[in-house]
């Protein structure tokens, strides 16, 4: 089954703690990118990347790192957890001709 | 920059009655516009997309949207609702190659 996974789907952390959420899709997609969702704010996007080795920022990149080793996974990274990164997270990838994305279920993190 | 407006925060509608929710658009250029719903504790789904061609875009769940270049708007409708149809609906605007830019999202409750 064609599927965006995410892992952990729920976490609750403390201040300063690193973290890592994984991200990983089978369908061998070069375009993949991280989203945050918030209240009234819709999605918003932290990073993306294009091809293995290559990643930008998105619209709200602070705070946050990401990688891209392998072509399938592309883990977010919160090196410092903050109270205000507490949100709902979303991994996403597309084929390169195609306008469809694919979202992964979502990672609830909680940050005290 | 691409953008897009969700005016209405929550949308009711009484089960087999039409529903519309609105989506409005900002951008240079041709819009390629899209419609994605979430449901509870699940990821975003594409519902249908517009880039070119008839201004009626027909997509997944029975779910249709028309473009409507002079108002600017790119509206989800379906004729009869139904209750499972409840959920979260975002409009997207692509911005440049890859980017989904979102709307702040309206939540669909279909009554019985």
């Amino acid at each position: 089954e064609a599927q965006v996974t995410q892992n952990p789907r729920y976490l609750i952390t403390v201040t300063g703690k690193k973290l890592t959420v994984t991200c990983s899709q089978n369908m061998n997609h070069e375009y993949m990118s991280w989203y945050r969702q918030d209240p009234g704010l819709g999605l918003r996007q932290i990073y993306y990347s294009m091809n293995v080795e290559v990643t930008d920022k998105g619209d709200v990149p602070e705070g946050y790192k990401v990688s891209r080793k392998e072509k399938r996974n592309f883990p977010l990274i919160l090196e410092s957890p903050s109270p205000n990164q507490t949100s709902l997270y979303f991994c996403a990838s597309k084929d390169r001709g195609s306008y469809e994305q694919y979202f992964g279920p979502g990672t609830r993190l909680t940050v005290t | 920059a691409q953008s897009v407006a969700q005016p209405e925060d929550q949308v009711n509608v009484a089960e087999g009655n039409p529903l519309t929710v609105k989506c409005t658009y900002s951008v240079s250029g041709n819009p390629y516009l899209f419609w994605y719903v979430q449901y509870p504790n699940r990821g975003l789904q594409f519902l249908l997309k517009y880039i070119t061609g008839d201004n009626l875009v027909k997509g997944s769940y029975g779910f249709e949207a028309e473009f409507n270049k002079s108002q600017t708007s790119f509206h989800l409708k379906k004729p009869s609702a139904l209750v499972s149809d409840s959920a979260l609906y975002f409009c997207a605007v692509r911005d440049g190659f890859q980017k989904l830019v979102f709307g702040t999202g309206t939540r669909l409750l279909v009554s019985p």
